[in-house]
Formats: C-alpha cells, sequence, structure tokens
C-alpha cells in the first residue's frame, strides 16, 4: 500500500524567514506529485505539479518554489516568507494523470 | 476557465436525516467528478469519482451520479450519522497537457447534531 509522510507537522516562522517542507511517497514508483495551499476556512488552491524527477510545473505564483530531488519526494520552499504564506500544506500524489489525487495530512503553517 | 460551485456553505442536519449537499461545475473539456471529505486538522480523503455521464458513484453510504445534461454530482446520504460531520469538497479533474489538475468547490461544512 503507498503511504504519504509530509513534515514537519506544523511550523511557526517570522515574516522574511526561510521555510522548507517536505513530502515522501513509498510504495509508488513514479507518482506524479502536487502541492495544495488552503487558507483556514478555504478551498484547496494547487500550488505546483511534477510528473518525473526535477521537472516541476508551477500553477499560481505565490513567491514559492518546489522541487523534486527523487522519484519519491517534493519539496516546498521560499527564501522570504509572507504573512500571506499562512495556511495548511498539503502534498498529494497520483498513478498518473487521470488519477485520482491521495492527500497527505498536510503541514500547518503559521507567519507571524 | 473551469470552476465548481457548491451551493451550501454550512449545512446543519440531525442524526438519521437525509443529506444533500448540491455540486455544479463548469469545464471546457469532459472532467471527471470527485467528492473529498476532510476532517479537522487533517488532509482531504477521497471519497469516490465519477467518469463518465450517467456513472455513479459511492463510498461509506454516500453517492452522487454524474449528470452532464445538468452539469452536476450532487452528493447524497440517506441517514446521516454525527461522524459525518465534516467539510465536503467537490472537485473537477481534467488532464490539460501534463499533470492532472483537480478543482475544488468552495467545501460545505456539515455538522450532524446527535
Amino acid at each position: 500500500a503507498q503511504t504519504i509522510h509530509q513534515w514537519p507537522v506544523a511550523e511557526i516562522k517570522a515574516v522574511g524567514s526561510p521555510l522548507s517542507l517536505g513530502c515522501t511517497i513509498k510504495g509508488k514508483s513514479s507518482p506524479n506529485l502536487y502541492w495544495y495551499w488552503q487558507a483556514t476556512g478555504g478551498t484547496l488552491q494547487q500550488l505546483f505539479y511534477s510528473i518525473t524527477v526535477g521537472q516541476v510545473e508551477s500553477v499560481v505564483q505565490l513567491n514559492l518554489s518546489a522541487s523534486r530531488p527523487k522519484d519519491d519526494q517534493f519539496i516546498l520552499s521560499t527564501e522570504k516568507l509572507l504573512l500571506s504564506h499562512s495556511g495548511f500544506y498539503l502534498c498529494a500524489w497520483s498513478g498518473g494523470n487521470a488519477e485520482t489525487l491521495y492527500f497527505g495530512s498536510g503541514t500547518r503553517l503559521t507567519v507571524l | 476557465g473551469d470552476s465548481v460551485t457548491q451551493t451550501e456553505g454550512q449545512v446543519a442536519l440531525s442524526e438519521e436525516d437525509f443529506l444533500t449537499i448540491h455540486c455544479n461545475y463548469s469545464a471546457s473539456g469532459y472532467p471527471a467528478l470527485f467528492w473529498y471529505v476532510q476532517y479537522p486538522g487533517e488532509g482531504p480523503q477521497f471519497l469516490f469519482r465519477a467518469s463518465r455521464d450517467k456513472e455513479k458513484g459511492s463510498s461509506r453510504g454516500f453517492e452522487a451520479t454524474y449528470d452532464k445534461g445538468t452539469t452536476s454530482f450532487h452528493l447524497r446520504k440517506a441517514s446521516v450519522q454525527e461522524s459525518d460531520s465534516a467539510v465536503y469538497y467537490c472537485a473537477l479533474g481534467l488532464n490539460n497537457n501534463a499533470g492532472a489538475k483537480l478543482t475544488f468547490g468552495g467545501g460545505t461544512r456539515l455538522t450532524v447534531r446527535p
């Protein structure tokens, strides 16, 4: 069975500080990987997706970047956090372009 | 652009009530339609999907039928339980170029009173 692990569970960071969030998928070879963002009480917005190692496509510009250094790993980062970056970050995977997305348990980010 | 509209932002019911959450979509192609459920502090969980007109998806007593004519995928459950309290999201998926893109509705918060 496939498992998806996100880290950290929660972060409290200062405005202007750097950020790195991670996600690892086990039990699935060459998954499509995704980053979503959810404001408190809001809907889910896709940020990035990747269909292969080293290739990441941006969907929304939010002063964030993503990388896929390994087949089973997806990283979300920024060098300078903004207050507007606060929210719930979700990593997801799918088996292919037409497949269902499965989400991780998320990282709660609070920027002060 | 593609969009999903959930009419009800909040629904409050008592146990054993019948549930309907309305979902309508607008898409340029022929999308797959999904329902997800999200409990507090967790990521969304996949409930079920449908990919063709008149196809019914179901899981855990919830069901929805893909209706291309009315561009709808309404969620229904005959008898809700307190444990069904959560936020429900309708989503559409289109395969444009590479990578699947799920577009989510605004979500419907369901509260079930014991």
